[in-house]
């Protein structure tokens, strides 16, 4: 089993909607959950960190982590067209570096 | 501004030649890590440094190698014995080790074996 997973494939959704994205993860004992944001040719960009139970919001995103499930997952309400990107879950700590999904592209089609 | 530097952004290598990435960071950071990502892959781990003066493989060490003799600086050298380099390499650092407070990355060197 992948430490991190991100199965979604590529996520169309219309301008203004909402986009939701989910990541499972393995390890049991982990801490703390990030969601990057990475553009096509570019660095990936920190946009969420959490690390209790519940909602954290910030702006148009809100990361969920249910820890007895073991997901975490990032919302992005009121969608726009530079929200284009792919988004990078990671998980740590695990053997004291993150450990990283493979990542959802999203597409907001104006 | 503080921030994590890569340079070259572009590099191209020739077939049996050593190259080195350079990467330089004012964040005041321990922990530093190297990064490879191929299209449509996701991130994976060369090498880690928690501390100066040491470092750690990550999932795919070989033919890489690295040094940490300043706190600042953690340049990556991609071996004549990396058979497939052409990657998009990237350094990040974090304020810890333990992974808890998330990583900062640089703009990235993009690798070309010519």
């Amino acid at each position: 089993q992948k430490e991190v997973e991100q199965n979604s494939g590529p996520l169309s959704v219309p301008e203004g909607a909402i986009a939701s994205l989910n990541c499972t993860y393995s390890d049991r004992g982990s801490q703390s959950f990030f969601w990057y944001r990475q553009y096509s040719g570019k660095s990936p960009e920190l946009i969420m960190f959490i690390y209790s139970n519940g909602d954290k919001e910030d702006g148009r995103f809100t990361a969920q982590l249910n820890k007895a499930s073991q997901y975490v997952s990032l919302l992005i309400r009121d969608s726009q067209p530079s929200d284009s990107a792919t988004y990078l879950c990671a998980v740590g700590p695990g053997n004291n570096r993150l450990a990283f999904g493979k990542g959802n592209q999203v597409v907001v089609i104006p | 501004d503080g921030g994590i530097t890569q340079s070259p952004k572009y590099l191209f290598r020739k077939e049996g030649q050593n190259v080195t990435l350079s990467c330089e960071q004012n964040l005041n950071h321990d922990a530093m890590y190297w990064y490879r990502q191929d299209p449509g892959q996701g991130l994976r781990l060369i090498y880690y440094s928690q501390i100066v003066n040491d470092f750690q493989k990550g999932d795919i060490a070989e033919g890489y190698s690295v040094s940490r003799e300043k706190k600042e600086s953690f340049p990556l050298t991609v071996t004549s014995a990396q058979k497939n380099p052409t990657a998009f390499y990237l350094c990040a650092s974090s304020i810890g080790p333990g992974a808890n407070y998330g990583y900062t990355f640089g703009s990235g060197t993009r690798l070309t074996v010519v």
